[in-house]
């Protein structure tokens, strides 16, 4: 189902601990993007990856990381410098590294710190 | 950066009406324009895009208008129908030599009105 995969689908985390969320993609897709979504405000980019071994921040980078060391895999881990974490999470990528072409989004993840 | 603007938060129309929806870009740099559906509980989908070298296109009932001067464009459903409720975003690109990133308008939430 579009190729583009994010697990958990819930999860939740105590505050004060790290989480990582998964985002596996099978289109060799280049770019990568992982977003933030709350309501009212959109889709907040968070980081993005054009190549392997190299990303960008995007707005919200603040208390999140990111690693790109496999093509087709671009992991997110929420740390506990991150104020507010609780928020919908999505995954995307594209064909290559403009953005003129089409962004696949994965389920995504919705987080809850407890 | 660029900042995109997207009015209304919340529309409701009659079915078989039409809706309009309509965004604001800052960078007129800006050169790539999709547009995206979020039906409820799932992943948005690229439905339509327009780049800078065109100032409509047209879909089925569908359309995007795009007016560089004013740094707006527009998403137009025709004839619409209860399937077209969702949540709709707008986006704009700049090209940065593979750098490029798209920034989200803050969402439509469009409910058809049986």
């Amino acid at each position: 189902d579009g190729g583009i995969t994010q697990s958990p689908k819930y999860l939740f985390r105590k505050e004060g601990q790290n989480v990582t969320l998964s985002c596996e993609q099978n289109l060799n897709h280049d770019a990568m993007y992982w977003y933030r979504q709350d309501p009212g405000q959109g889709l907040r980019l968070i980081y993005y990856s054009q190549i392997v071994n190299d990303f960008q921040k995007g707005d919200i980078a603040e208390g999140y990381s990111v690693s790109r060391e496999k093509k087709e895999s671009f992991p997110l881990t929420v740390t506990s410098a991150q104020k507010n974490p609780t928020a919908f999470y999505l995954c995307a990528s594209s064909i290559g590294t403009g953005v003129n072409t089409e962004a696949f989004f994965g389920q995504g993840t919705r987080l809850t710190v407890v | 950066g660029e900042n995109v603007e997207q009015h209304p938060s919340t529309l409701s129309v009659q079915e078989g009406d039409s809706a309009v929806i309509k965004c604001t870009y800052s960078d007129s740099a800006s050169n790539y324009f999709p547009w995206y559906k979020q039906e409820l509980g799932k992943r948005p989908q690229l439905i339509i895009d327009i780049r800078s070298n065109v100032g409509e296109k047209k879909d089925q009932r569908i359309a995007v208008t795009l007016n560089k001067t004013a740094k707006h464009f527009s998403l137009h459903i025709t004839e619409t129908q209860p399937e077209d409720s969702a949540v709709y975003f707008c986006a704009a690109a700049i090209p940065n030599f593979g750098n490029e990133k798209l920034t989200f308008g803050t969402g439509t939430r469009l409910t058809i009105i049986p």
